[in-house]
């Protein structure tokens, strides 16, 4: 498998213009994480979903972002209207399992977003 | 919820040398405990994970100690390598507690493995 499978890699966008990331779990996963991380915050959880429902969207920042995950192998992650401070690496990782069966969490190499 | 402080943020050492970072902990129901490494460029990847009925673990130059009643959790890299060099960083969650495995990840640590 080819792992997580995250798009774009690194996106450029001046402020108020509609940002969309895509992610491709891996097959099977059924769970699935989106993480930003920035040199002030560290790692935070944004959302996750577990069979494509989702489970604690507490961590979005606000009503700007949005996630989906329309069938059980795609998620995406929107901002609308983005800011300078959405700017961060974003990722995007996939689990198998829950509770005492919990598995690792595979991380997709991330999208790196540069609001102007 | 969940809260995880570590440290240190950056170490330094000479290959060869041992490095320890450690980790605290705030939510007594947490019961499970992974360290990730990220690589320059890259997702975090999972290198080790402890849960909560175990004391301790270790796999070749890598071993986590856990302390339950102290509420704290350390990485010790034994005889280290320049590509130990990496970000590292704790983690803690309840995987009884939701579905899925919410974590809840430290600050990270920058660990310089020096030649």
């Amino acid at each position: 498998d080819a792992g997580v499978i995250q798009s774009p890699r690194h996106e450029v966008t001046e402020m108020g213009q509609e940002v969309t990331l895509r992610c491709k779990l891996i097959s099977g996963h059924n769970s699935l994480f989106w993480y930003r991380q920035t040199m002030m915050r560290g790692l935070e959880l944004l959302i996750y979903f577990n069979n494509n429902v989702p489970i604690d969207d507490s961590g979005m920042p606000e009503d700007r972002f949005s996630a989906k995950m329309p069938n059980a192998s795609f998620s995406t992650l929107k901002i609308q209207p983005s800011e300078p401070r959405d700017s961060a690496v974003y990722f995007c990782a996939s689990s198998l399992g829950q509770g005492l069966n919990t598995g690792e969490l595979f991380f997709g190499e991330g999208s790196r977003l540069t609001v102007l | 919820g969940e809260n995880v402080e570590q440290h240190p943020s950056t170490l330094s050492v000479q290959e060869g040398d041992s490095a320890v970072i450690k980790c605290t902990y705030s939510d007594s129901a947490s019961n499970y405990f992974p360290w990730y490494k990220q690589e320059l460029g890259k997702g975090p990847q999972l290198i080790i994970d402890i849960r909560s009925n175990v004391g301790e673990k270790k796999d070749q130059r890598i071993a986590v100690t856990l302390n339950k009643t102290a509420k704290h959790f350390s990485l010790h890299i034994t005889e280290t390598q320049p590509e130990d060099s990496a970000v590292y960083f704790c983690a803690a969650s309840n995987i009884l507690k939701a579905a899925g495995n919410k974590l809840t990840f430290g600050g990270g640590t920058r660990v310089l493995v020096k030649p």
